[in-house]
C-alpha cells in the first residue's frame, strides 16, 4: 500500500531551527509537495521537490533523496506565526496526491 | 476569480438528511479535486475533475457520494443520507494541470459538514 509518515508533533522555540521529516512508500513518484496550513484554515503552497537536493525558498528549504524515499522541510529563523500544521505529499504514478496526517508545529517563546 | 470559492463555510445536517456543497474553482484552472479532512489532519482524497469530466474517483463512496462539474457552473459534491462518520471539511483545489509533477493545488477554504 502506498504510505506517507510524518511526526505527529514538534515543539521548537522562537529563532530556531526546526526539521520535519517525511518518509514515503508510493506507487511510483511524480514530486513531493509540502504544505502549511493554521487552524481551521485551508493548506497553503510551500514547495515542491521532483529531483533529489535542497530547494532553498526565505526561511524554508525543502530537501529531497528519491532513493531513499526520504523528504525534510527546514525552517529558519522560527517564528510564531510559523505555528501550523505541516503536510507532506506526494504525487504517485497517477497524478494523485498522498497524503501525510501532518505535523503540528507548536513554537514556544 | 484568483481564489477557489467553496459554500457553504458550514453545515449541519441531521443523519440521514442530504448535503450539498459547492466549489468555484479559480479560473483558467482545468482541474478540481476534492479532499475530505477528518480530525487527524489527514487529507482522504475523493474526487478529480478535469474540466466536467471526471479524472479519478478512485476515493469516492460511491453508495451516498456523487459530485459534478458542469459547464458555467459551481462544481458540487453531494452526500445523500449523512452518516456520523461523514462529519469533516471538505475542500476543494483547483490547478491548471492534473497530469504534470509541476502541479500545484490551490485550496478553499473548506466546508465544515457536522453531522449530528
Amino acid at each position: 500500500g502506498q504510505n506517507i509518515d510524518q511526526p505527529t508533533e514538534m515543539t521548537a522555540t522562537e529563532g530556531a531551527i526546526v526539521q520535519i521529516n517525511c518518509t514515503y512508500q508510493t506507487s511510483g513518484f511524480n514530486g513531493l509537495f509540502w504544505y502549511q496550513q493554521h487552524a481551521g484554515e485551508a493548506p497553503t503552497f510551500l514547495s515542491y521537490n521532483v529531483l533529489d537536493g535542497l530547494e532553498e525558498k526565505g526561511r524554508f528549504s525543502s530537501f529531497l533523496s528519491r532513493s531513499k524515499g526520504y523528504s525534510y522541510l527546514l525552517l529558519k529563523e522560527l517564528q510564531m506565526k510559523d505555528s501550523a500544521s505541516y503536510l507532506c505529499a506526494v504525487m504517485d504514478s497517477n497524478y494523485q496526491l498522498i497524503w501525510g496526517a501532518g505535523t503540528k508545529l507548536i513554537i514556544k517563546p | 476569480g484568483e481564489e477557489v470559492a467553496q459554500t457553504p463555510k458550514h453545515l449541519v445536517r441531521g443523519e440521514g438528511q442530504k448535503a450539498k456543497l459547492y466549489c468555484a474553482p479559480i479560473k483558467g484552472h482545468s482541474y478540481v479535486f476534492w479532499y475530505q479532512q477528518v480530525l487527524k489532519n489527514e487529507f482522504k482524497f475523493l474526487i478529480s475533475f478535469q474540466n466536467e469530466n471526471v479524472f479519478d474517483e478512485t476515493g469516492m463512496p460511491k453508495e451516498r457520494f456523487s459530485a459534478k462539474c458542469l459547464p458555467n457552473s459551481p462544481c458540487s459534491l453531494e452526500i445523500q443520507a449523512t452518516k456520523l462518520e461523514d462529519s469533516a471539511v471538505y475542500f476543494c483545489a483547483s490547478s491548471q494541470s492534473g497530469g504534470s509533477g509541476a502541479n500545484v493545488l490551490t485550496f478553499g477554504a473548506g466546508s465544515r459538514l457536522t453531522v449530528l
